[in-house]
């Protein structure tokens, strides 16, 4: 079993719709939660840092964090095409190794 | 100002050869790390460094890849009598410490032919 879970997609909105990303993780001492985005042929880049449980939220970005259910998930409201990327969790206990999830592609149509 | 350089952004090779990847991480941060992304998937830590020394390398596959930052700064992965199986996008991320955001570089297209 992998330490993170994420369901690879690819998952196609239209513009302006509501997107649910989840992760689900079996390390029950995982603290620390992340989302990166990623563009085609780029390094990823941190869009969400989470500690613990609980909600984060930043302009049209809510990370939300259910350590009881080890579920973590993405809300992006308002959905652009500039939005379409692959969506990367990831995870750890400490800030020397992270568990990253395999991403899900999303495609945000005009 | 800059960001994580990685050098080259492609390296085509034969099986059986040895390769070096070079990253360039932001002057200042203390961290860097290594990543392998093969297609379809996320990154897959590899190995850890805080100044000169390797922190954690447990990610490291085997004793084929090395990785080296005598200075601090830049980072070099080796791997030595590479395999087909070794083909991925490595990644270099740097930060100023451990609880700091990562800032990943663009990554070098590794295919073993």
């Amino acid at each position: 079993q992998k330490e993170v879970e994420q369901d690879p997609g690819p998952l196609s909105v239209p513009e302006g719709a509501i997107v649910s990303l989840n992760c689900t993780y079996s390390n029950s001492a995982f603290q620390y939660f992340m989302w990166y985005r990623q563009y085609s042929r780029k390094g990823p880049e941190l869009l969400m840092y989470t500690y613990s449980s609980g909600n984060k939220e930043d302009g049209r970005f809510t990370a939300q964090v259910d350590k009881s259910s080890k579920y973590i998930s993405l809300f992006i409201r308002d959905s652009q095409p500039s939005d379409s990327a692959t969506y990367l969790c990831a995870m750890n206990n400490n800030f020397n190794k992270f568990y990253f999830g395999s991403g899900t592609k999303l495609n945000v149509k005009p | 100002g800059a960001g994580v350089s990685q050098t080259p952004s492609n390296k085509v090779t034969e099986k059986g050869k040895y390769v070096e990847l070079r990253c360039d991480p932001i002057s200042g941060h203390t961290a860097l790390y290594w990543y392998r992304q093969s297609l379809g998937q996320g990154p897959e830590f590899l190995i850890y460094f805080q100044g000169t020394g390797a922190a954690d390398d447990s990610g490291l596959p085997n004793d084929r890849f090395f990785a080296v930052r005598p200075e601090g700064s830049v980072s070099t992965l080796k791997i030595q009598r590479t395999e087909r199986g070794d083909s991925a996008v490595y990644l270099c991320a740097s930060s100023l410490g451990t609880n700091n955001e990562q800032f990943f570089g663009p990554g070098t297209r590794l295919t073993v032919l």
